[in-house]
Formats: C-alpha cells, structure tokens, sequence
C-alpha cells in the first residue's frame, strides 16, 4: 500500500528549514527517501532501517518512528539546490518481497534566493 | 563506472503498436526495478527481479505487460497493443543485491509516448 506523503509542497527562503513526512499503515522494515529534479532521475538521500541503522549523506537528516509507521526528512539550512520533489519509499516488514519499495506520491520543494 | 542506462530516450508509438523499453543495470547489481511515472505524479512500481528468485510482478498492470532479465543482467519491459494511457516516463533502477540495505540508482527513463 502506498505511503502517505506530508506536506504535498512547501515553498522556502535560502536559509529556511523544512519536514517532510512519510507515514505508512503497514508495519515497515525500512524507509528509503529520494529527490528528483525536473526532467532527470530519482537519486538517493538516505535508508533508514528497523532498528536504527542508518544510510545517507551527511548533509540529511532524518528519523524512522516503527511504532507509528512514520519517518520524517529534515531539510536545514536550504539551499537552492535541495529544489525538487521528494520521495519516500516503504519495505513492508514481512512483505512477499524483500527489497520491494513502494513509493509515496512525492513533495515538491521549491526554494526561492 | 556506469550508471543504468535506458533505451531508447523516447518512444513514439502509435495505439495498438507493441513496444520494447530496455535496462541495462550497473554490473554486479543483482536486483532490478522497472517503475512507471505518469506526469507530474509518483513512482509506480511494476515488476522487481532479485537474483535468479522468481521476479515479482505484482506492479503490472495489466497482461499486456511483461519483462524479462536475460543472463541477471539486460531487462526488457515489453507493452503490447499499447493504449494511450500507457504513455509515461519508464525508470529503471538497479541495487546490489535487494534494496533494503542498497540504494537504488535510477536509469534517465524512457519516454513513452502513444497517439
């Protein structure tokens, strides 16, 4: 089932911080986010695993809530750059598949100088 | 090394045609993914091959759809007796071995257009 995607889109200053919310209601194993500029290819942020593993850039931050099926993506600081939307992608724990990700609907981010 | 590459770029075609969309995955990547991406909307998943496991074809939406991965490596997603609402930007993506702990690295798509 497709995760759920919060805020649909946020528009920023430079300098201005965000969140983004993926919130699932399946049990997951792992959450994964990411960003796609106009026209070009999904490229990875970061994993986040079922009992605190982490995997990502230094510059991104974000958290895995198991027990409310939750994650949330910290964008601080932005940059022009961190313009685009944003994917999360759910593991099911449990799921018929290991390693298939089921993706949200995205949030578009645009960060105005 | 190289990335995930796609072909063709884009594809017109017209109702009704059969068309082949082809991956080539990063070598050594044992998991493949083909998603779908309608206009301004989200990533759809269609099919998953990991290894030499019996790919998951839950995503397909309809039979007209199939795809293959000859030798672990080359996929091609074949749409037969395609419909205008077939038209969509077609992603690859490839990771070492199931996607869990691996980021997925995505192809620059296909685009399929159908008149």
């Amino acid at each position: 089932q497709q995760p759920v995607q919060s805020p649909q889109a946020v528009i920023l200053r430079e300098g201005e911080d965000a969140v983004i919310n993926c919130s699932s209601s399946k049990a997951l194993y792992s959450v994964h986010w990411y960003r796609q500029k106009h026209g070009e290819a999904p490229v990875f942020l970061m994993i986040l695993l079922k009992g605190g593993e982490q995997k990502g850039h230094e510059k991104i931050s974000a958290s895995f809530n198991e027990k409310k099926q939750q994650s949330s993506l910290y964008l601080t600081a932005s940059q022009l750059s961190y313009s685009g939307t944003y994917f999360c992608g759910t593991e099911e724990l449990g799921g018929t598949s290991y390693g298939k990700l089921t993706f949200g609907q995205g949030t578009i981010l645009t960060v105005h100088p | 090394g190289a990335g995930v590459s796609q072909s063709p770029s884009n594809k017109v075609t017209e109702k009704g045609k059969d068309v082949e969309l082809r991956c080539d995955p990063i070598s050594g990547h044992t998991a493949l993914y083909w998603y779908r991406q309608s206009l301004g909307q989200g990533l759809e998943f269609l099919i998953y091959f990991q290894g030499n496991s019996a790919p998951d074809k839950s995503g397909l939406p309809s039979d007209r759809f199939s795809a293959e991965r000859t030798g672990g490596s080359v996929s091609t997603l074949t749409i037969q007796r395609t419909q205008q609402e077939d038209s969509a930007v077609y992603l690859c993506a490839s990771s070492l071995r199931g996607a869990s702990y691996n980021e997925q690295f995505f192809g620059p798509g296909t685009r399929l257009t159908v008149l």
